[in-house]
């Protein structure tokens, strides 16, 4: 089982909607969790982090956790063409040493 | 100019050659990593740095060295390239709040061929 776990896609969603992304994670202890954005050919780029359980809202952009589940969501409203991408789920594991552990990435396509 | 420069940017050997990917920043940042993007497998942790006289073993290391020649430059080499090491290959950096708060600087990408 893959640490972070997340659907390959794409995802193809109408220019408006909302875009929901997914992601799971399999170690219990992890404690802080990441979303980037990956652009065709571009490198990764933050967009939304959260710590505890809940949703934490940032302009179009809700991260939710649940840790109880172990599942992390990135919810995109009104979305727009300039959404499409690679959305890359990253955790941060609990121990001495810093690493995130990304997923495999979940393609977003927004269709005008 | 990028804060975070790789170089080269794109590059074809063959099989059996030395390769190196060279990373320099200047953000000021303690911290540096390096990953391969391979399509379907995501971003996979090689090596990482967290000051020049502390080098660290990712979850793929088999096969790269790395050097921290300075706070701002760590270059990674192949020491004998094999085609399965055909990859993008990114260099990131973070400070300490940034190990805190998960964010990850990019620099632009290495594409790396092995023939």
């Amino acid at each position: 089982q893959k640490e972070v776990e997340q659907n390959s896609g794409p995802l193809s969603v109408p220019e408006g909607a909302i875009a929901s992304l997914n992601c799971t994670y399999s170690d219990r202890v992890s404690q802080s969790f990441f979303w980037y954005r990956q652009y065709s050919g571009k490198s990764p780029e933050l967009i939304m982090s959260i710590y505890s359980n809940g949703d934490k809202e940032d302009g179009r952009f809700t991260a939710q956790l649940n840790k109880a589940s172990q599942y992390v969501s990135l919810l995109i409203r009104d979305s727009q063409p300039s959404d499409s991408a690679t959305y890359l789920c990253a955790v941060n594991r609990e121990d001495s040493s810093y690493k995130l552990i990304f997923g495999s990435g979940t393609r977003l396509l927004v269709r005008p | 100019d990028a804060d975070v420069t790789q170089t080269p940017r794109n590059r074809i050997t063959k099989t059996g050659k030395r390769i190196m990917l060279e990373c320099s920043q200047t953000k000021g940042h303690d911290r540096m990593y390096w990953y391969r993007q391979d399509p379907g497998l995501g971003l996979r942790l090689i090596y990482y740095s967290f000051d020049v006289k502390d080098i660290n073993k990712g979850e793929i290391s088999d096969g790269y060295s790395v050097s921290r020649q300075a706070q701002a430059k760590f270059s990674l080499s192949l020491e004998s390239a094999i085609p399965n090491q055909t990859a993008l290959y990114f260099c990131a950096t973070s400070d300490l709040v940034g190990v805190n708060t998960g964010e990850l600087f990019f620099g632009e990408g290495s594409r790396l061929t092995v023939l």
